[in-house]
C-alpha cells in the first residue's frame, strides 16, 4: 500500500531532549513537509524539502531541524530550544508540478513534555 | 488579519440538511484551494480541491470559488452523522511562486445533530 508513515504514534519528553520523529513515504513525492497542530488551531508550517539535500524554514522553525537524505524520509528533531514542544506533529508530501500542490498527511504524532 | 479565515464554529447542523462553511483568503494572486477534513485525534484528509471560479462538486460535497471576492466555501448535502469533523481550508499562496507550500485556515467545527 501507497502511504506516508509517521512514528511514533506517541511520544513523551523530558525537559532538555531532543527527540527525533520518523516520517516516511512510498508515493514517490518529491516534497516533504512538517507541521504543528495544537489544540483547537490550524496547522503551522515548520520546514519543507521539495528535494533531496534541500530544505526551507517555513513559519516556526525555531527549535526544530531536518534532514532530506534520501527522496522518502523525512525526519524532524524537535531540540531542547523548543521551549513547547507539545502538540500533534503532521507531516505531509506532494508531488511537484505546475499547478498540483495536493498535499496528503500521514496519521501524526503526539509529542507530549513531561 | 490573518491569511486564511475560517468561523471556528461549531456549526451545529441537523441530519440531513445542508452544511455550510465558508473561508476567505487575503492573498489576491492565490490559485488553488482545498478543503481537509479532519476527526478528532486524527490527520487531515483532503476531501475537495477547486482552481477555477464556480462549482466544483464531489459526491455530497460543492466547493465553490470566487477569486474576486477572495472566498471559498464548501457545502455538505444531506449531512450525515459521520461528517462532525473539523474542516480546514488551505489555500496555496502567491500563485504557486512559493511553491507547493499550503496556508491553512483555523478550521471550522461542524456537529451533526441525528
Amino acid at each position: 500500500d501507497g502511504g506516508i508513515t509517521q512514528s511514533p504514534k506517541y511520544l513523551f519528553r523530558k525537559e532538555g531532549q531532543n527527540v527525533t520523529l520518523s516520517c516516511e513515504q512510498n508515493l514517490n513525492h518529491d516534497a516533504m513537509y512538517w507541521y504543528r497542530q495544537d489544540p483547537g488551531q490550524g496547522l503551522r508550517l515548520i520546514y519543507y524539502s521539495q528535494i533531496v539535500n534541500d530544505f526551507q524554514k517555513g513559519d516556526i522553525a525555531e527549535g526544530y531541524s531536518v534532514s532530506r537524505e534520501k527522496k522518502e524520509s523525512f525526519p524532524l528533531t524537535v531540540t531542547s530550544a523548543q521551549k513547547n514542544p507539545t502538540a500533534f506533529y503532521l507531516c505531509a508530501s506532494s508531488i511537484v508540478t505546475s499547478g498540483s500542490p495536493e498535499q496528503f498527511f500521514g496519521p501524526g504524532t503526539r509529542l507530549t513534555v513531561l | 488579519q490573518k491569511e486564511v479565515e475560517q468561523n471556528s464554529g461549531p456549526l451545529s447542523v441537523p441530519e440531513g440538511a445542508i452544511a455550510s462553511l465558508n473561508c476567505t483568503y487575503s492573498d489576491r494572486v492565490s490559485q488553488s484551494f482545498f478543503w481537509y477534513r479532519q476527526y478528532s485525534g486524527k490527520s487531515p484528509e483532503l476531501i475537495m480541491s477547486i482552481y477555477s471560479n464556480g462549482d466544483k462538486e464531489d459526491g455530497r460535497f460543492t466547493a465553490q470559488l470566487n477569486k474576486a471576492s477572495q472566498y471559498v466555501s464548501l457545502l455538505i448535502r444531506d449531512s450525515q452523522p459521520s461528517d462532525s469533523a473539523t474542516y480546514l481550508c488551505a489555500v496555496n499562496p502567491q500563485g504557486g511562486a512559493a511553491g507547493n507550500k499550503l496556508t491553512f485556515g483555523g478550521g471550522t467545527r461542524v456537529l451533526v445533530k441525528p
